[in-house]
């Protein structure tokens, strides 16, 4: 079956831009997570979402937001960007969130669409 | 917040060697999985553990599950050129999302 599919793959912006980010999970999945990936910091997590509603959310200013559509899809936005946003933004999804089964919340991850703000 | 140690951050070997790699936390997780992200790409799941103790093998990796439940660790034997990678540890523990190491970045000298 299809993985995780995210688009764009590469993206270039300007300071105080705006992007939106999409995450297409695999068929059957509900939760979908959201991180942001640099050399410094590593993966860190922004949020994630399960049947339409935030379940979680990182420790990120409210510059950066989601949602997630009734057939499981999700976006992410970043509005008035920055240079310290350029980053790969990873999606990853998982058949379900929280205390589950073994397996039901591993994460797969797409990707990524890598972000550039000049 | 939870913090992953992962250690080291970058290792150089020669073919043929085994290596090894650990995760270390501040607090208890029900569920360490090991990824591989090749340059590119997102990361991929390369082992999960779901019981302290636990002990699991893919092909030439395998990683355990700590009995404390505050540590991991991946050893890949008889290394080859494709191992070339970052590996992440990550855990996760109820409802709180998946925590992430810092990565170890692999090189395999031919």
């Amino acid at each position: 079956k299809a993985g995780v599919t995210q688009t764009p793959r590469y993206l270039i912006k300007t300071r105080g831009q705006q992007v939106t980010l999409s995450c297409s999970p695999i068929s059957g999945h509900r939760s979908v997570s959201w991180y942001q990936q640099t050399p410094g910091q590593g993966l860190q997590f922004l949020f994630e979402y399960f049947s339409e509603t935030q379940r979680n959310k990182g420790n990120f200013p409210g510059r950066f937001s989601g949602r997630q559509f009734s057939n499981s899809r999700s976006e992410m936005n970043v509005s008035t960007l920055e240079l310290g946003d350029s980053a790969l933004y990873l999606c990853a999804s998982s058949l379900t969130s929280g205390l589950a089964g073994a397996g039901a919340n591993v994460l797969t991850f797409g990707a990524g669409s890598r972000l550039t703000v000049l | 917040g939870q913090q992953l140690n992962q250690s080291p951050q970058s290792m150089f070997i020669q073919e043929g060697e085994d290596v090894s790699m650990n995760c270390t936390s501040s607090s208890i997780f029900n569920t360490w999985l090991w990824y591989k992200q090749d340059p590119g790409e997102g990361p991929v799941l390369l082992i999960a553990l779901y019981k302290a103790g636990e002990l699991t093998s893919n092909g030439r990796l395998t990683a355990q599950f700590g009995i404390t439940r505050k540590d991991s660790f991946l050893n890949i034997s008889a290394s080859i050129p494709s191992d070339v990678g970052i590996y992440f540890c990550a855990g996760h523990s109820g409802n709180t999302p998946l925590v992430f190491g810092k990565g170890t970045r692999l090189s395999v000298i031919a």
